[in-house]
């Protein structure tokens, strides 16, 4: 069955990077974008960007760009997003999902608190 | 980009009732790139409809989505008590965004 499967909670200072990652099973890992989408506590879903596990492509949403990089290891099947400049307002779930570009995101992982506190 | 806005923000029904639940774009989305989730608390967000009117694998059929260009609705024929939840739309034909939610409360 599809699963993904995401790094830990992370706690950060205000102006750090963070790195979670997102492992895939069960399919074919470069056949599929990988989005990710992030949510605030108790707030809707933020759109943060696509990769294509593939080619490596990207596309960020315009708030991210400079801040954020998607990027893969193909050999074990994971995608990472890592954000820099950290502040207050990115403490969030961070999900990856299946789908990106002109998909709907069909798989979900468990999504990844950040937390960034001084 | 492309705004969706969904209303209401909150819907009070009871179980057996009929939910109707809007989005609308402030432009075109094309070729009905319209997604919908449901979200419990404590989840990720779970597809259901896809394409504005597919739905996703194992979705059962109270669900069902309608509509093109920057209208769209999801509707729940008959609340379960499982269906006590938020509701998401999410364009994808330009870049993607999510529309703010709707909540369907219990009555």
């Amino acid at each position: 069955q599809v699963q993904l499967v995401q790094s830990g909670a992370e706690v950060k200072k205000p102006g750090a990077s963070v790195k979670v990652s997102c492992k895939a099973s069960g399919y074919t890992f470069t056949s599929y974008d990988i989005n990710w989408v992030r949510q605030a506590t108790g707030q809707g879903l933020e759109w943060m960007g696509w990769m294509n596990p593939n080619s490596g492509n990207t596309g960020y949403a315009q708030k991210f760009q400079g801040r954020v990089t998607m990027t893969r290891n193909t050999s074990i099947s994971t995608a990472y997003m890592e954000l820099s400049s950290l502040r207050s307002e990115d403490t969030a779930v961070y999900y990856c999902a299946r789908g990106g570009g002109y998909y709907e995101s069909d798989y979900w992982g468990q999504g990844t608190l950040v937390t960034v506190s001084s | 980009e492309i705004v969706l806005t969904q209303s209401p923000g909150t819907l009070s029904l009871s179980p057996g009732e009929r939910a109707t639940l809007s989005c609308r774009a402030s432009q075109s989305v094309s070729s009905s790139y319209l997604a919908w989730y449901q979200q419990k608390p404590g989840q990720a967000p779970r597809l259901l409809i896809y394409g504005a009117s597919s739905r996703a694998t194992g979705i059962p059929d109270r669900f069902s989505g309608s509509g093109s260009g920057t209208d769209f609705t999801l509707t729940i024929s008959r609340l379960e008590p499982e269906d006590f939840a938020v509701y998401y739309c999410q364009q994808y034909g330009s870049s993607q965004t999510f529309g703010q939610g709707t909540k369907v409360e219990i009555k």
